[in-house]
């Protein structure tokens, strides 16, 4: 298995306090990814990143920022919580931005905002 | 929009009899197409995936077909077994551009029965 770990793995707050996810790699792949899963809608790109402090949004950006300062971390912070942003969160990591290198996913942290 | 669809929920199919998963996407852009498989509480992991230029990839038990005029892509596991039943999310990917950005489907919980 990939060496990917993510904390916490389980976070209850409530509605406008930050909460920061941490994925944490121990592969030294380049690429790493924050995604969301919700019911119906499978799972959707958040943010990626291409290196050390290089990021680019994703497809669900917006009340999410994140931050790369070493290789091995890749941090999710949601600035002001919503009852919207109660997902399970995945990070991913792959060695190339090809499709082709195959992307390895963290086990996930479940986050209730109430 | 939903860019990529798989519209059945849920599958059952008997143990040793063949499995048929479906997906349809609407962007011509994809280019590549996978296929993840997710146990509860895990995160999801690679199963196979088919670049645009072949109709169809196998590996041992999964067959993975592409239909690139109707758009469709199918996942065949045949013989289908108990560990086989699983969350089942297509995905595809754009152009390579820089990064992977797969988009993926709303998953369909396929139940092997004994």
């Amino acid at each position: 298995d990939a060496g990917i770990t993510q904390s916490p793995r389980h976070k209850v707050t409530e509605t406008g306090t930050p909460v920061t996810l941490r994925c944490h790699q121990t592969e030294n792949h380049r690429y790493m990814y924050w995604y969301r899963q919700d019911p119906g809608h499978g799972l959707r790109l958040i943010h990626y990143s291409y290196g050390v402090k290089d990021t680019d949004k994703g497809e669900v950006s917006d009340g999410y920022s994140v931050s790369r300062s070493k290789t091995e971390d890749f941090l999710l912070t949601l600035e002001s919580a919503t009852s919207s942003q109660t997902s399970v969160y995945f990070c991913a990591i792959s060695e190339g931005g090809d499709p082709r290198y195959e992307q390895y996913f963290g086990p996930g942290t479940r986050l209730t905002v109430t | 929009d939903q860019q990529v669809k798989q519209n059945s929920p849920s599958l059952s199919v008997q143990e040793g009899r063949i499995s048929i998963l479906n997906c349809d996407y609407t962007n011509s852009m994809f280019d590549y197409f996978l296929w993840y498989k997710k146990y509860p509480a895990e995160g999801p992991t690679f199963l196979i995936s088919i670049s645009s230029i072949k109709d169809k990839n196998e590996d041992g038990r999964f067959t993975v077909f592409l239909n690139k005029s109707a758009k469709h892509l199918s996942l065949h596991i045949v013989p289908s077994q108990p560990g086989d039943s699983a969350v089942y999310f297509c995905a595809a990917s754009p152009n390579f551009q820089g990064a992977q950005k797969l988009v993926f489907g709303q998953g369909t919980r396929l139940t092997i029965n004994p």
